[in-house]
């Protein structure tokens, strides 16, 4: 299984900084890695997929970036909405895993 | 819209089974393959299992491989997952996700349901 490590597990950040949340796979991914962002009491939601495309509908200061086993989540322009818990998952082959988790709370 | 409504979840003894249902509405069923992800209240996110779209090839973590099963009606646009066996360990809120490519399984988890909660205990 690939296992996914994400680092840090949390922050605190202020409105309007710049966030930076990376991932690491065991293995070579490609650049078959998505991103999700979950608000307590809430289902995940899909940010990125692919490493770097922006799924439609979320907001242009997400970017992803990475490939192999390397990959990074940015949050340009911290806004209040963001502060969540971020989850990156490989979807390069089964089983499917997910990193632990990146709370993201407010400074 | 992408519209997910899981149900079935209850509390069950240890050893016992159920079976969680997700109505799907707002999309061609039968065009997407779709996953069962958990989470334990206040942890991370597990996949549990995938069914492809055409429902003729299903894959399984290896902690519920022999005791779930998953299953799907595309003529009724439902989803299920058969729990047998049930551990304490199987507590979770369990997530009925969609795929995000038409008929290829691409492993993205567009849209979930808001979950159902299993607990597991005596």
């Amino acid at each position: 299984d690939i296992q996914m490590t994400q680092s840090p597990s949390s922050l605190s950040a202020s409105v309007g900084d710049r966030v930076t949340i990376t991932c690491r796979a065991s293995q070579s991914l490609s650049s078959y890695l998505n991103w999700y962002q979950q608000k307590p009491g809430k289902a995940p939601n899909l940010l990125i997929y692919e490493a770097s495309s922006l799924r439609n509908g979320v907001p242009s200061r997400f970017s992803g970036s990475g490939s192999g086993t390397d990959f990074t989540l940015t949050i340009s322009n911290l806004q209040p909405a963001d502060f969540a818990t971020y989850y990156c998952q490989q979807s390069s082959s089964l089983p499917l895993t997910f990193g632990g988790g990146t709370k993201v709370e407010i400074k | 819209e992408v519209h997910l409504v899981e149900s079935g979840g209850v509390v069950v003894q240890p050893g016992g089974s159920l079976r969680l249902s997700c109505a799907a509405s707002g999309f061609t069923f039968n065009d997407y393959s779709m996953h069962w992800v958990r989470q334990v209240p206040g942890k991370g996110l597990e996949w549990v299992s995938l069914i492809t779209w055409d429902g003729g090839t299903t894959f399984y973590a290896d902690f519920v491989k022999g005791r779930f099963t998953v299953s799907r009606d595309n003529s009724k646009n439902f989803l299920y997952l058969q729990m047998n066996t049930l551990r304490t360990e199987d507590t979770a809120l369990y997530y009925c996700v969609k795929d995000m490519t038409p008929e290829y399984t691409d492993y993205d988890f567009e849209s979930w349901g808001q979950g159902t909660l299993v607990t597991v205990s005596s």
